[in-house]
């Protein structure tokens, strides 16, 4: 079965642009959870769906946005970009997030360089 | 807000050597889960650990959960160098379902 897969794999944008990420997650699977790894640290949560309603946000500002689709793939945006928006972005999936250990599954993860 | 403190940072042995990597925090955690992440890659998981002071093992690696939920440990015996990369703890905070990740263990292992 396919994993987690995410796209663009690299991208590279100038400041005050704006940026779609793309998530599908693993088949069967309805969670899909969005995270920002800066390097040198550990990822970061930014956002939770699950069946197309947002679950959970973290602390990141407006500019961060996303949606998942009837498909339960997920769209991770971010607005108005600045440099320290730079950072690999995972996205995750997992069956349902109210039963049992929340266990999540990483895609291969977006590359994000912003200049 | 939930914090997780992994040490060591950095880890530097030779193959065959045995490590500890340790994950503590002051808050407690209705799960814990332990991720190893190649450069370039996502982070994959290796366990879940629910119950306090439970253990668990694969192959050459053993997890503990510490009895109250805030702490575990990751320990690997005689380690190879395909056991090299970056070890994250991350914890199952209570009400949201979101994970903590802390900030990793870079372990390299020397032939």
């Amino acid at each position: 079965d396919a994993g987690v897969t995410q796209s663009p794999t690299h991208l590279i944008k100038t400041r005050g642009q704006q940026v779609t990420l793309r998530c599908s997650p693993i088949s069967g699977h309805k969670s899909v959870s969005w995270y920002q790894q800066v390097l040198g640290q550990g990822p970061q949560f930014i956002f939770q769906y699950y069946e197309k309603e947002e679950r959970g946000r973290g602390n990141f500002p407006d500019r961060f946005s996303a949606r998942q689709f009837p498909n339960y793939s997920s769209e991770l945006n971010v607005n108005a970009l600045l440099l320290g928006d730079s950072a690999l972005y995972l996205c995750a999936s997992s069956l349902d997030p109210g039963r049992g250990a929340y266990e999540q599954y990483f895609g291969p993860g977006t590359r994000l360089t912003v200049t | 807000t939930q914090l997780l403190e992994q040490s060591p940072q950095f880890l530097s042995i030779q193959e065959g050597e045995n490590l500890t990597v340790y994950c503590n925090s002051s808050s407690v955690f209705s799960s814990l889960q332990w991720y190893r992440q190649e450069p370039g890659e996502g982070p994959v998981l290796l366990v879940t650990v629910v119950t306090g002071g439970e253990v668990k093992k694969l192959k050459r690696l053993t997890f503990q959960f510490g009895d109250a939920r805030k702490d575990s440990s990751l320990h690997i015996t005689a380690a190879q160098t395909g056991d090299t990369g970056l070890y994250l703890c991350a914890g199952e905070g209570t009400g949201r379902r979101a994970l903590t990740f802390g900030s990793g263990t870079r372990l390299q292992v020397q032939p």
